[in-house]
């Protein structure tokens, strides 16, 4: 059974700052990797996903993969008071459906 | 916006009572998905399908939740006999079909239970 975790679970940063969030996640088997991002009382949306290990930016924003670690990460340059928000990682199989960690709060101060 | 459109936002409901919500999922997208994200933002998957066919269902769905997805109307998800443990953010999520794909939500019914 996957089980994926985040961390931390609130950050507070300053405007400007570099930002790292964190998700593990515990069946080797998983193949698809994202990051979305949800703003209070909001859908969830996508920010980014990788597929196979290593790294890919979009943007001010980086995801990194080491499956072998069982570990994915997302990166923000430059935060934004409007990055304040809920980010979720989500981990799946082939065939099976999205899992979710239960979020990283994050507060980007001016 | 949000593409996907989910009613009501929010209801109300006695425990026991039958609570319904719908959603319109992306236009293109065949595959739609249920989830429950408690307030602790837990994201338990229910159920998903792909038309009208179910691909997968956990056993809580299986028991009081009912859910269809019926060509040419909106998808819905629908509680039997409500629980104060039911009380969440129900999101309805779109794709394409395959999996790999990017989940597209709407932005929730709220349900609440008293």
């Amino acid at each position: 059974q996957q089980n994926v975790q985040q961390s931390p679970e609130s950050l507070i940063v300053p405007e400007g700052a570099r930002t790292s969030l964190n998700c593990t996640f515990s069946d080797s088997a998983s193949q698809y990797f994202w990051w979305y991002r949800q703003h209070s009382g909001k859908a969830p949306k996508a920010l980014m996903s990788i597929f196979s290990n290593g790294e890919k930016e979009e943007g001010r924003f980086t995801i990194h993969l080491n499956k072998a670690s069982l570990h994915f990460s997302l990166h923000i340059r430059d935060s934004q008071p409007s990055d304040s928000a809920l980010y979720l990682c989500a981990v799946s199989g082939s065939g099976t459906y999205q899992r979710f960690g239960t979020g990283t709060k994050l507060q980007v101060v001016p | 916006n949000s593409k996907v459109i989910q009613t009501p936002r929010y209801l109300v409901k006695g425990q026991g009572q039958k609570a319904k919500m719908r959603c319109i999922p992306e236009k293109g997208h065949p595959v739609v998905f249920w989830y429950q994200q408690n307030k602790n933002n837990e994201f338990k998957f229910l159920i998903n399908f792909q038309n009208q066919e179910v691909l997968q269902q956990i056993d809580m769905t299986e028991k009081r939740f009912s859910a269809e997805c019926p060509s040419n109307s909106p998808c819905s998800l629908e509680i039997q006999s409500s629980e104060a443990g039911d009380s969440a953010l129900y999101l309805c999520a779109s794709s394409r079909t395959g999996t790999g794909n990017t989940l597209y939500f709407g932005e929730g019914s709220r349900l609440i239970v008293v």
